[in-house]
């Protein structure tokens, strides 16, 4: 298995644009999750999904961001319009539900916003 | 979930045993221990697990005091590729939850 799958692996934008990331998970798993991290805030949850359904979104910062996920294969995170303090690392995370639950990272996107 | 205290650093020589506390003083019945870490420009990945009893796998070890309050990720020799930030997270599993809590962890440095 190729792993959690993340694209683009870098980005960078000027503020106000839209941008959109996006992961492909485990084939089999049935959680999918959004995480982002920074220096100052670490490693935090914005989404998780459980069969393509939105579970909890209390992390996502504000209207701006939006995540979706049409499929088993595939979830988008989108930010519109970007802005600099979105600048993060962006991590996917895939995981199938059992007593163990381990959850399986991608290699994250780094965005910055200018 | 309850929280948990790590010592932001610490250093090992290359090919000796290394040991990362882990303080978890209001761990709950049913709260798992999980050790992540976080290798340089890498996503986290699983190291181990457990409830109550030691736990060995291929990457570390894990002993867990009989009290459960406290628990050790043993690296059995460390290696330069073991420098990474190591996540000490507790989850329970009869909570609807399913996301991981990460705190700051401990940056860990081999040296060679």
């Amino acid at each position: 298995d190729a792993g959690v799958i993340q694209s683009p692996r870098h980005e960078v934008t000027e503020m106000g644009q839209e941008v959109t990331l996006r992961c492909k998970p485990i084939s089999g798993h049935d959680y999918l999750f959004w995480y982002r991290q920074t220096m100052m805030r670490g490693l935090e949850l914005l989404i998780y999904f459980n069969n393509n359904v939105p579970i909890d979104d209390s992390g996502m910062p504000e209207d701006r961001f939006s995540a979706k996920m049409p499929n088993a294969s595939f979830s988008t995170l989108k930010i519109q319009p970007s802005e600099p303090r979105d600048s993060a690392v962006y991590f996917c995370a895939s995981s199938f539900h059992s007593f163990q639950e381990t959850q399986y990272f991608g290699p994250g996107t780094r965005l910055l916003v200018l | 979930d309850a929280k948990t205290t790590q010592p932001n650093s610490m250093e090992s020589n290359e090919e000796e045993p290394v040991h990362l506390p882990c303080n978890h003083s209001t761990i709950s019945g049913t709260d798992y221990i999980h050790w992540y870490r976080q290798l340089p420009s890498q996503g986290p990945e699983y190291v181990i697990h457990g409830l109550t009893s030691n736990v060995n796998n291929r990457m570390a070890s894990l002993a867990i005091a009989e009290d459960r309050k406290s628990s050790t990720l043993i690296l059995h020799r460390a290696t330069l590729r073991d420098a990474a930030v190591y996540y000490c997270i507790l989850r329970d599993v009869e909570g609807s939850a399913r996301q991981l809590t990460f705190g700051s962890g401990t940056q860990l440095t081999v040296l060679p």
